[in-house]
């Protein structure tokens, strides 16, 4: 199947410092990628979706100034965390869909914010 | 809205196989039922889907209802490796998948 990376799979930052994360798909090209968020013992949680050469559509309750997204090529997205704080500590999973209609998405190994 | 309803957790003997459930009772007639699986601190995997028709691939089988409302992964000769939670998912179009709470299947040697 079709592979996404996400970079890094860890970081630790202090708190108010921003993390950007980066989300790429190396085989195929993604016009629309998604970003969630998971809590320990937690399912996922769809925070945006990322459109190539648009602005990204947030869920409801995600602050679009905390979570800036980019999506700036056909194949790389990235998730800017700004100004965060520990309660921003958590896994935070990317997936992409090749664009046509009613087929799988393919998720990025996940990466682990810790904020200190 | 939850749109499917599956197991909290399963148990199953290493070698047999393991069945898990899902209620989609809601499902429209354009909506595909994904099957995913997130094994531990990793990202979610795609396992299988379909429409109404029943599926099989080198991981799993797929097997729908004919009224469309429910549908269960068979995985044929569970292994230690497939422990994770296992996310069922009706999805149509250009719909964003979200996910529910999932059923954490448990494969016990």
């Amino acid at each position: 199947g079709a592979v996404v990376s996400q970079h890094p799979s860890w970081v630790i930052c202090k708190s108010g410092t921003s993390v950007k994360i980066e989300c790429r798909s190396l085989d195929f090209q993604a016009t629309t990628m998604f970003w969630y968020r998971q809590f320990p013992k937690q399912s996922l949680m769809l925070m945006a979706t990322s459109n190539e050469g648009s602005k990204a559509t947030y869920e409801q309750g995600v602050e679009k100034d905390k979570f800036l997204i980019n999506h700036a090529s056909l194949t790389l997205s990235t998730l800017t965390v700004t100004s965060a704080h520990p309660e921003d500590s958590s896994f935070y999973i990317c997936s992409a869909e090749e664009g046509a209609m009613n087929t799988e998405a393919f998720f990025g190994q996940g990466t682990r914010l810790t904020v200190v | 809205d939850a749109k499917t309803t599956q197991p909290t957790s399963m148990d199953c003997a290493e070698g047999r196989a393991a069945n898990l459930p899902c209620n989609h009772s809601t499902i429209s007639g354009n909506e595909y039922v994904y099957w995913y699986r997130q094994i531990h601190s990793q990202g979610p995997q795609y396992i299988i889907h379909g429409l109404k028709n029943n599926e099989t691939n080198e991981m799993a089988s797929l097997i729908i209802t004919e009224d469309r409302k429910s549908s269960t992964l068979i995985l044929p000769h569970a292994t230690l490796r497939d422990t994770a939670v296992y996310y069922c998912i009706v999805s149509g179009g250009y719909q964003k998948v979200t996910f529910g709470t999932g059923t954490k299947l448990q494969v016990i040697p």
